[in-house]
């Protein structure tokens, strides 16, 4: 059974950081593209940004929000991903979720973790 | 950056169909995901690649796409389906995902 499990989240003042974590189960990860996607309170969903498996080349493309400000990697040896987030706002709080992006779907996202909720706020 | 667009809402009947549409432009040469979202739950893929489904979907949930809309439809809507429902492509080049809007499905 895939299983996705975020954890990290919390509250944060506005410019700090902070480093969410999500452990996969059930599946080859190294294999898998993986994203996060995030969703403000009362608001839709949002994609984030993703990283691609190390054989496609293990790199990561991101939203224009959060470019230059979030950092997705992952373990492959611990079957985790993480988003390191930098210079938080206000806008960034949300529940964040990661997700399994199915290559042989067209990308569709296919599982979801249950979210884990970041608030920025002083 | 490519742009969704789906009606904030949809109301229908039990037993009715109810069809939820999602614009942009040339959608009909992307593939097109659909996902339920229920309160306070993680998004589900309920349709994925314009008209497949995920095993465990119920035959009611279909979709659609063609010109510059695609459609999810739900036939003999239930209670359960009451949901917010969201559109998924990826981008002209693909590297990024785009989201519409969501769609809030109230059943009568």
């Amino acid at each position: 059974e895939v299983q996705l499990v975020e954890s990290g989240g919390g509250l944060v003042k506005p410019g700090g950081s902070l480093r969410l974590s999500c452990a996969a189960s059930g599946f080859t990860f190294s294999n898998a593209w993986m994203s996060w996607v995030r969703q403000a309170p009362g608001k839709g969903l949002e994609w984030v940004g993703h990283i691609k498996s190390k054989t496609d080349g293990g790199t990561t493309d991101y939203a224009a929000p959060v470019k230059g400000r979030f950092t997705i990697s992952r373990d492959d040896s611990k079957n985790t991903l993480y988003l390191q987030m930098n210079s938080l706002k206000t806008e960034d709080t949300a529940v964040y979720y990661c997700t399994r992006d199915r290559y042989n779907w067209n990308w569709a996202l296919d599982y979801w973790g249950q979210g884990t909720l970041v608030t920025v706020s002083s | 950056s490519y742009v969704l667009t789906q009606p904030p809402s949809v109301s229908v009947a039990p037993g009715k169909a109810a069809r939820i549409t999602c614009g942009g432009n040339n959608i009909g040469s992307k593939n097109v995901h659909w996902y339920q979202q229920k309160p306070g739950q993680a998004p589900v893929l309920v349709v994925y690649d314009d008209r497949d489904r995920p095993s465990g979907i119920p035959e009611r949930f279909s979709g659609s796409n063609s010109g510059n809309t695609a459609t999810l439809t739900i036939s003999r809507v239930e209670a359960g389906d009451e949901a917010k429902y969201y559109c998924q492509v990826c981008d002209s080049s693909c590297d990024h995902w785009v989201f519409g809007g969501g769609t809030k499905l109230t059943v009568l």
